[in-house]
């Protein structure tokens, strides 16, 4: 079965670090590009980022409102990615998927791991 | 703000047909291909349309998808109740390099 799932999330106080991860399995992590997407309480998706593959060159991309402060790694000889966040404010919390795209468009999602920013 | 547009709510009666809009710009929709997702609190979103108009294995005719010029559309006919959900438009931004989210749609189906 192709599936991805998140874990790591949890409360941590404004300023703080986070990480999550990404495990995913029952196709090819590596060839894949993955992306990270939130939603934070009664509001919309917004993408994080992604990180592409080795073919291209682990490239990251980020959206303006994480860049400087969230870094997407990942471990191919373990199947997973990661998401490093720096400097947690309280806007960042959220729960947090890891998706990416098996045969259409971001047709595979975890069913997300929560983060709390709160002192 | 969201750099795709969509209404915050519709609501239709069951067995009716609903549209979303999406309107974007020149630099999204206008030069890539839009996705629609459903979402339902607490679940994984589910991709719905995906290249503008295509449905992924699984997904029933019910839904479908058009793009025109700066903006996407996404159609549902005979509604059901379980089709209450939250809908989103994405699509990649150039002049961001960055994919993009609708502000969301919440479908009330009553």
């Amino acid at each position: 079965e192709v599936q991805v799932v998140e874990s790591g999330g949890g409360l941590v106080q404004p300023g703080g670090s986070l990480k999550l991860s990404c495990a995913a399995s029952g196709f090819s992590f590596s060839g894949s590009a993955m992306h990270w997407v939130r939603q934070a309480s009664g509001k919309g998706l917004e993408w994080v980022g992604r990180v592409r593959s080795k073919a291209n060159s682990y490239a990251t991309t980020y959206a303006a409102s994480v860049k400087g402060r969230f870094t997407i790694s990942r471990d191919d000889s373990k199947n997973t990615t990661l998401l490093q966040m720096n400097g947690l404010k309280t806007e960042d919390a959220a729960v947090y998927y890891c998706t990416f795209t098996y045969y259409y468009n971001l047709d595979v999602w975890g069913k997300g791991t929560t983060v709390t920013v709160s002192s | 703000q969201s750099v795709l547009t969509q209404p915050p709510s519709l609501s239709a009666a069951p067995g009716q047909k609903v549209t979303i809009s999406c309107s974007g710009g020149s630099s999204n929709i206008a030069i890539d291909y839009v996705s629609w997702y459903q979402h339902l609190p607490g679940t994984a979103p589910k991709l719905l349309i995906y290249e503008n108009n295509k449905r992924p294995s699984g997904i029933p005719d019910r839904f479908s998808g058009s793009k025109s010029g700066t903006s996407a559309t996404l159609g549902i006919t005979g509604l059901q109740t379980g089709d209450e959900a939250d809908y989103y438009c994405e699509t990649w931004d150039s002049s961001l390099s960055a994919v993009v989210f609708g502000g969301g749609t919440k479908l009330t189906v009553l």
